[in-house]
Order: C-alpha cells, then sequence, then structure tokens
C-alpha cells in the first residue's frame, strides 16, 4: 500500500540555523498538504501543493511538490524558537483510493 | 468562534471499559474525521463521516465506533476490543470535499490511558 516516509524524524538546530525536512511517497501523488503540531498541541494547516515542481513561500519557510510528484520539501531559513515542533506531510493518492497518508513527522527543536 | 471542540483533554479509564471522546464542531462542515497519533507516528485515520447517518471505516477501525446523527457532532467510542487504546485522539472536519483536497481543521485532541 501507499507509504509516506519522512526524514529526519528529529533534527536539533541552533537559533538562525536552517532546517529542511524531506518526504517521499511509494507512490504518486495527487497533491500534497504540509501540517505544523506545536508540542502538546494539534496539527495547524500549513499549505497545500498541487502541481509538479511546484514551490510556494510563506516568510521564512518554502514548500517544494518534486516533478514526479512523489516527493516534497519543507525549508525553513534562519530558525527562530516559534519553529518548534512537528512538521508533518500528508499525500494524498492520486488511484482510486483518495486516501490522504500522514508521514511520520519531523521533530524541530531549536535552541536559542 | 468557530472551531472544533474535544472533551475531555485528559481521559483515564480501566481496562475493560468502553470508553466515548467527545468532537463538536460549529464551522458547519460537512466532513468530520477521526485520527490516532501515537509517538513517532504519523495520523492513521480511525472513521470518517461525510454526511450526517453515514460513516466510513478508515485504516484502524477495530475496536472502535462512531455515529453520526448530527452534523456538529461525530462522538468515538473506544471498545474494550481495542487492543492498545492508550493515545492521542484527534478530530477534525474539512469545509469542503474531503481530506486530502482541502486543509483538515483539528481539535485540541483527547489523550487517553487506558492502565
Amino acid at each position: 500500500g501507499q507509504q509516506v516516509m519522512q526524514i529526519p524524524q528529529y533534527q536539533h538546530v541552533q537559533e538562525g540555523e536552517d532546517f529542511t525536512t524531506y518526504c517521499n511517497s511509494s507512490t504518486t501523488l495527487s497533491n500534497i498538504q504540509w501540517y505544523k503540531q506545536r508540542p502538546g498541541g494539534h496539527p495547524v494547516f500549513l499549505i497545500q501543493l498541487v502541481k509538479s515542481g511546484e514551490v510556494k513561500k510563506q516568510k521564512r519557510l518554502t514548500f517544494q511538490f518534486g516533478e514526479a510528484k512523489k516527493n516534497s520539501s519543507l525549508h525553513i531559513t534562519a530558525t527562530q524558537t516559534t519553529d518548534v515542533g512537528t512538521y508533518f506531510c500528508a499525500g494524498l493518492g492520486s488511484d482510486a483510493t483518495n486516501k490522504l497518508i500522514f508521514g511520520t513527522g519531523t521533530l524541530l527543536a531549536v535552541q536559542p | 468562534d468557530g472551531g472544533i471542540t474535544q472533551s475531555p483533554k485528559y481521559l483515564f479509564r480501566k481496562e475493560g471499559q468502553n470508553v466515548t471522546l467527545s468532537c463538536e464542531q460549529n464551522l458547519n462542515h460537512d466532513a468530520m474525521y477521526w485520527y490516532r497519533q501515537d509517538p513517532g507516528q504519523g495520523l492513521r485515520l480511525i472513521y470518517y463521516s461525510q454526511i450526517v447517518n453515514d460513516f466510513q471505516k478508515g485504516d484502524i477501525a477495530e475496536g472502535y465506533s462512531v455515529s453520526r446523527e448530527k452534523k456538529e457532532s461525530f462522538p468515538l467510542t473506544v471498545t474494550s476490543a481495542q487492543k492498545n487504546p492508550t493515545a492521542f485522539y484527534l478530530c477534525a472536519s474539512v469545509r469542503q470535499g474531503t481530506a486530502g483536497n482541502s486543509p483538515l481543521h483539528f481539535g485540541n485532541g483527547t489523550r487517553l490511558t487506558v492502565t
């Protein structure tokens, strides 16, 4: 079945350093969503990417969707302590099941 | 303010007891979802409902049951048949369409501990 893997599982950075998390699907995706979950909180929607090769930016966050629509990345420039949390990707399968599969998440820790 | 309310935030139960987790939304969303989150794992879909009086099993429905008698409410019952019920449970809804085509709006979650 469809699987969505995310790496790394955990990343610890100094404040001001950059951070990237990668999401890889075993099958082609219709689209991909990204969510952020603060410690003790619930996931909050960040963005959705639909087109092959799409790149979207939200302030210091840059999201990319691969050309083959099987991978995606989230890059944070100059991390801040407010960026702490777990970042999840969620891929929508392009097959008839139309299932949204969440990645395992990347926990980001930022040291001031 | 519109949103999704899950109660209680923390729930403790003895093994063998059924327990019902509440989820109420005032967003006027049609589709509602229940996810389970375990440490180090992504969210896994338990049940979902796209319309009142209709619901579908997700990937890990065994040991769980739901009802959707009202648009606003989608309670989840964790039965004694669920072998490993201790987890963080998240209820969500989408404004239109389905999860994946539209953003999921999540409640604050209920952390269930069964001993």
